[in-house]
């Protein structure tokens, strides 16, 4: 069973730094077919994506973000982790990493649960 | 980035209706579009991937068609479990984008 869970802290306060991790199971990150994409969505927004890893290694970013954001692997304990610096109140809002399929031209197939952060002094 | 725009925003409809929602990518991206449904409190469900492929487990009432710029998934007989929040996202190139939402919810 394929499964995705992130991790991180609920609370952080403006200028922190977020580091959030996304703990796979059931499919390995150094499958060929395989990657992980960080997604996030504000309270009653839309859904934004914000960064991608591939089983390559390769990696790429949201536009508006990427001056602030790094994602990163660590393939030996089957961990995807998304570093966001200087945080915001507008960054409140649900976490999400999703696996990558290529053979489904990159849908986002599986999705964890979302881990809920808010941003407050 | 290749902005994708979804319409409605918002319908409402009554079960056994058929209902349409359409997503329009500001470039061509060929067949790779997604669709998803996401209910409150939860994370988002794949529903069709590559613009028209019925995702393992989705109902059969669900469909997608469309390629290059202009989208559609169509729900038949709308039952109401399918009140919910649709997602359109494109992942032809970087940076991946999600369409604004769909919200259906019953008449």
């Amino acid at each position: 069973q394929v499964t995705l869970k992130e991790s991180g802290p609920v609370l952080v306060k403006p200028t922190e730094t977020l580091t959030l991790t996304c703990a796979v199971s059931g499919f390995s990150l150094r499958n060929l077919r395989m990657g992980v994409s960080w997604i996030r969505q504000p309270p009653g927004k839309a859904l934004e994506w914000l960064a991608h890893i591939s089983s390559n290694g390769e990696k790429s970013y949201s536009t508006s973000l990427k001056s602030r954001v790094i994602i990163s692997e660590d393939t030996s304990k089957s961990q995807v982790v998304l570093i966001m610096s200087n945080m915001d109140t507008v960054d409140t809002g649900t976490y999400y990493c999703a696996r990558v399929r290529s053979d489904y031209l990159s849908a986002f197939d599986i999705w964890g649960q979302g881990t809920m952060v808010t941003v407050s002094s | 980035d290749i902005q994708m725009t979804q319409s409605p925003s918002s319908l409402s409809a009554s079960v056994g209706d058929t209902v349409t929602i359409t997503c329009r990518a500001s470039q061509s991206i060929s067949y790779a579009l997604h669709w998803y449904q996401q209910k409150p409190g939860e994370a988002p469900k794949l529903l069709i991937y590559a613009a028209s492929s019925l995702q393992s487990g989705v109902p059969l009432r669900f469909s997608g068609s469309g390629s290059g710029t202009d989208f559609s998934l169509t729900i038949s007989s709308l039952q109401s479990e399918d009140f919910a929040t649709y997602y359109c996202l494109q992942t032809y190139t970087s940076p991946r984008t999600f369409g604004q939402g769909t919200k259906v919810d019953i008449k």
